[in-house]
């Protein structure tokens, strides 16, 4: 268990409404991601950070932004939320080791735009 | 750019019998290579991980990778499959160290036949 939680774990929303979604993790990792996980897609990196305030953009990233003004929280927020944003998204950390990082994720958030 | 393929989109074994997954990669720099596993409705589990101290990996739940420079290959196998392995497998590179971030293959899903 990596100390990741992701609120809300499922949300209902409308098109064109924002929506803000939340990763929360307790061992004071340096680095977190947000991916989504599509059919057929595998994860696609939407966002990541390398330390308070310091952002920068993934593969996927219009739509998105991020904030982080604490080590244990980073935010996805999607802005004005549309369809093809229904997703599933996951939060991630990366913990350095003498083997290397390794990237767990949290149980991620099912998000529906209707 | 890094890139992962992951060949056949499902998977279909009986009980008892041999699972190979295939992945194979791409990249210009030593990588490190990640097999993940996800049960339905779940986050994603770390299988196990290679980062260049030995080329055959074992991780958990019996499963094993052996890497490949040769063939650019990650395959991952497990000498007899049990009714609970059945689930989505995703292989994973570090697409720089940089960001650390992963890169996915889209996923292959496991069926296992009683």
């Amino acid at each position: 268990d990596a100390g990741i939680t992701q609120s809300p774990r499922h949300k209902v929303t409308e098109t064109g409404t924002p929506v803000t979604l939340r990763c929360h993790q307790t061992e004071n990792h340096r680095y977190m991601y947000w991916y989504r996980q599509d059919p057929g897609h595998g994860l696609r990196l939407i966002h990541y950070s390398y330390g308070v305030k310091d952002t920068d953009k993934g593969e996927v990233s219009d739509g998105y932004s991020v904030s982080r003004s604490k080590t244990e929280d980073f935010l996805l927020t999607l802005e004005s939320a549309t369809s093809s944003q229904t997703s599933v998204y996951f939060c991630a950390i990366s913990e350095e080791g003498l083997s290397g990082n390794t990237i767990y994720f949290g149980e991620g958030s099912w998000l529906t735009v209707v | 750019a890094q890139s992962v393929t992951q060949l056949g989109s499902h998977v279909s074994v009986s009980e008892g019998a041999l699972v190979l997954l295939r992945c194979n990669y791409s990249s210009s720099v030593p990588p490190y290579l990640f097999w993940y596993v996800q049960y339905p409705n779940q986050g994603l589990q770390l299988l196990l991980k290679y980062t260049s101290a030995a080329t055959l990996v074992k991780g958990i739940n019996d499963f094993e990778a052996e890497f490949k420079k040769s063939e650019t290959s990650f395959h991952l196998t497990k000498p007899s499959a049990h009714m609970s392995d059945a689930a989505e497998y995703f292989c994973a590179v570090i697409s720089d160290t940089g960001r650390r971030a992963l890169t996915f293959g889209s996923g292959t899903r496991l069926q296992v036949q009683p």
